[in-house]
């Protein structure tokens, strides 16, 4: 069964930082290129960061470009979002998600709040 | 960047009835557009992808169509749990953007 578990949310002040993980099972994790999408609370969708299935190429949304860093491990099938310099506006859930066409594979998201 | 418009923001049905909802693009996309659908307290869920393709396990009454600009999500006949807000999203260019969601309520 494919399947996608976040964790790595909390509570943290705003200039803190956190790192995310998304662990993969029921699949070739190492085939595949997967994205970070977020949703701020009562908001849309919105696509954070990608890393292709390699970790050679990656792309950022603007809104994070410059604080938000995606990586993954292939060996231990596991994606990670490293969030540096946390702002109020970054108060979301955050979802992984396997890249098919489109994201056919989403995980249940984990979250984040980052308040004073 | 693209923006996705999608129309109308609510629309509001009785189960069996049939749903059309509309995404457009603000640029051309070929048909390198997906459909997800998002109940409430659930992770999205992918319904169609290159425009017209049902995902693994989606109903036959869900279809989509399109090209370009211009995209159609049509859910033939509304069942209780079709009731949520769909997106839809271009991967045709970086940045990847979704539309703002179209609630389909009771």
């Amino acid at each position: 069964q494919v399947q996608l578990v976040e964790s790595g949310g909390a509570v943290v002040q705003p200039g803190g930082s956190l790192r995310l993980s998304c662990a993969a099972s029921g699949f070739t994790f190492s085939n595949y290129a997967m994205f970070w999408v977020r949703q701020a609370p009562g908001k849309g969708l919105e696509w954070v960061a990608f890393i292709r299935y390699n970790g050679t190429t990656k792309y950022y949304a603007d809104s994070v470009k410059g604080r938000f860093t995606v990586s993954r491990d292939n060996s231990k099938n596991t994606l990670y979002l490293q969030m540096n310099s946390l702002r109020v506006e970054d108060t979301a859930m955050y979802y992984c998600a396997k890249r098919g066409e489109g994201m056919d594979v989403w995980g249940r998201g984990t979250t984040v709040a980052v308040s004073s | 960047e693209i923006v996705m418009t999608q129309s109308p923001a609510t629309l509001s049905m009785s189960p069996g009835e049939r749903a059309t909802l509309s995404c457009r693009a603000s640029q051309r996309i070929a048909s390198n557009l997906a459909w997800y659908h998002q109940k409430p307290g659930q992770a999205p869920r992918l319904l169609i992808s290159g425009a017209s393709t049902r995902a693994t396990g989606i109903p036959a009454r869900f279809s989509g169509s399109g090209s370009g600009t211009e995209f159609t999500l049509t859910i033939s006949s509304l069942q209780s749990e079709d009731f949520a807000v769909y997106y839809c999203q271009q991967y045709n260019s970086w940045p990847l953007t979704f539309g703002g969601g179209t609630r389909v309520e009771i």
